[in-house]
């Protein structure tokens, strides 16, 4: 068990719909990250919050969006829904937001029909 | 543009044969080389950090080494349990100066019994 924790873990939707995905990071850690994960395209890194504040911008789509609370606790909102978007979605944490190892949580499974 | 590439994309083993995975990388100024472990359907799990040429990591039937160039990651007398995807990250000092692993597509290690 890494400590963080990604709600729901399965997702099933229609195209067009909006999602919210939900992270609770390690108890600590101020940095969380998320990442994509399809067949084709391996982990892309999507965007990275540091204790409240967004620190770093990957291929995230303009209908995409996250945030992170006072709590440290981060969502990642997926709007307009399309069938490419079906992949499993990483939330990562680390104690800062420089170097070191990410831990990642169990993922949530997003299934766009 | 950082760069991750792992090989071979399978690799079928039986147990006790021995063998290693590749991770080359093309990055300005590393801060990092990562190998994670990752169960189907599970988030990643870290196993090692390397950081400078000629480093060595060891854990369990696992041996990690890295080079200017690449890293390796050894397995010794491999077991059915070790099967698993393996990932490979870099992490460098990215534009705003923030740090974010780039991870390869992985290498699919099966070990039959």
């Amino acid at each position: 068990d890494s400590g963080v924790t990604q709600t729901p873990k399965h997702l099933i939707t229609a195209t067009g719909q909006r999602v919210t995905l939900r992270c609770s990071p390690r108890s600590g850690d101020l940095s969380v990250y998320w990442y994509q994960q399809s067949l084709d395209q391996g982990l892309q890194f999507l965007i990275q919050y540091y204790n409240g504040e967004e620190r770093a911008k990957g291929n995230i789509l303009e209908r995409f969006s996250a945030q992170q609370f006072p709590d440290l606790h981060s969502e990642l909102n997926l709007s307009s829904l399309e069938l490419g978007d079906s992949a499993l979605y990483f939330c990562a944490s680390s104690v800062a937001g420089g170097t070191g190892e990410l831990f990642f949580g169990e993922g949530s499974r997003l299934t766009v029909l | 543009e950082d760069q991750v590439t792992q090989s071979p994309e399978a690799l079928r083993l039986q147990e006790g044969e021995s063998s290693s995975l590749n991770c080359s990388y093309t990055v300005s100024g590393l801060r990092g080389l990562f190998w994670y472990r990752q169960d189907p359907g599970k988030g990643p799990e870290f196993l090692f950090t390397l950081y400078s040429a000629g480093e060595e990591k060891e854990k369990e039937r696992l041996k990690a080494t890295l080079t200017k160039k690449e890293s390796f990651l050894h397995i010794t007398a491999p077991k059915p349990e070790d099967s698993a995807t393996y990932l490979c990250a870099v992490q460098a000092r990215g534009a705003g100066g923030s740090y974010i692993p780039t991870f390869g597509r992985g290498t699919s290690l099966i070990v039959h019994p």
